[in-house]
């Protein structure tokens, strides 16, 4: 089974609008962490935003937010007031705490946002 | 955040030569650093682990003789694609992490293979 599931292969966005990436996940270790990346087309992998399996509250960075549903093993990212910018890949990813140091990353959703 | 370089960006080498990558952490020292392969528009495909002073753990299917990865100290490690092809050509990137389990990843900038 894919640790890792992305299900929207291209979004698209308005300007200043708010957009929802989907990403679920699949585990059975206690113990996890979350992560978004951005991959713009130079290619790097820029961090946005980490939730840990732990954690009580959504996380949040700047215009980034994790809607963590733990029950349903879902961790979406939503971009408000998206920008130009934000035209990108964004590729959820987890790493279980039991069995090592694996990164699992998902398909990525391109975005792409609309002026 | 914590910086990793990568270099080169780029590489054009011809088929049957060797290409070594570098991966570098600026600013912390690395326990584990991994090394990715990606396709056009495909996500990330782990090709090893490797921990520093350890042998790199290889992903099924990935030939270890090919990609010869060495893990020196806390702050680099090396791939080396040995007799590259055609085949070889795609981007390669690497990722290095601090101790903790819930750290992030912090990615170098990626290298651009051309194999002709």
């Amino acid at each position: 089974a894919q640790k890792i599931t992305q299900t929207q292969p291209g979004m698209f966005v308005q300007e200043k609008e708010a957009v929802t990436l989907d990403c679920t996940y699949d585990t059975s270790d206690p113990s996890y962490g979350l992560f978004w990346y951005k991959q713009p087309s130079s290619g790097e992998m820029i961090f946005l935003i980490y939730q840990g399996s732990y954690d009580q509250q959504n996380a949040t960075e700047g215009r980034y937010s994790l809607n963590f549903q733990k029950a349903r093993k879902s961790a979406n990212l939503v971009i408000s007031a998206s920008q130009l910018g934000d035209s990108a890949m964004y590729f959820c990813a987890m790493r279980e705490g039991g069995t090592g140091n694996q990164f699992y990353f998902g398909t990525g959703t391109s975005l792409t946002v609309i002026p | 955040g914590a910086v990793v370089s990568q270099h080169p960006s780029w590489v054009i080498c011809k088929s049957g030569t060797s290409v070594k990558i570098e991966c570098r952490s600026l600013d912390f020292q690395a326990t584990t650093m991994f090394w990715y392969r990606q396709f056009p528009k495909q996500s990330l495909m782990l090709m090893a682990t490797s921990n520093e002073g350890s042998k790199a753990t290889y992903e099924q299917g990935v030939e270890k003789d090919k990609f010869l990865i060495n893990h020196a100290s806390l702050t680099l490690s090396t791939l080396t694609v040995t007799s590259a092809h055609p085949e070889d050509s795609s981007f390669y990137i690497c990722s290095a992490t601090r101790a903790g389990w819930v750290t992030e990843a912090f990615f170098g900038q990626g290298t651009r293979l051309t194999v002709v």
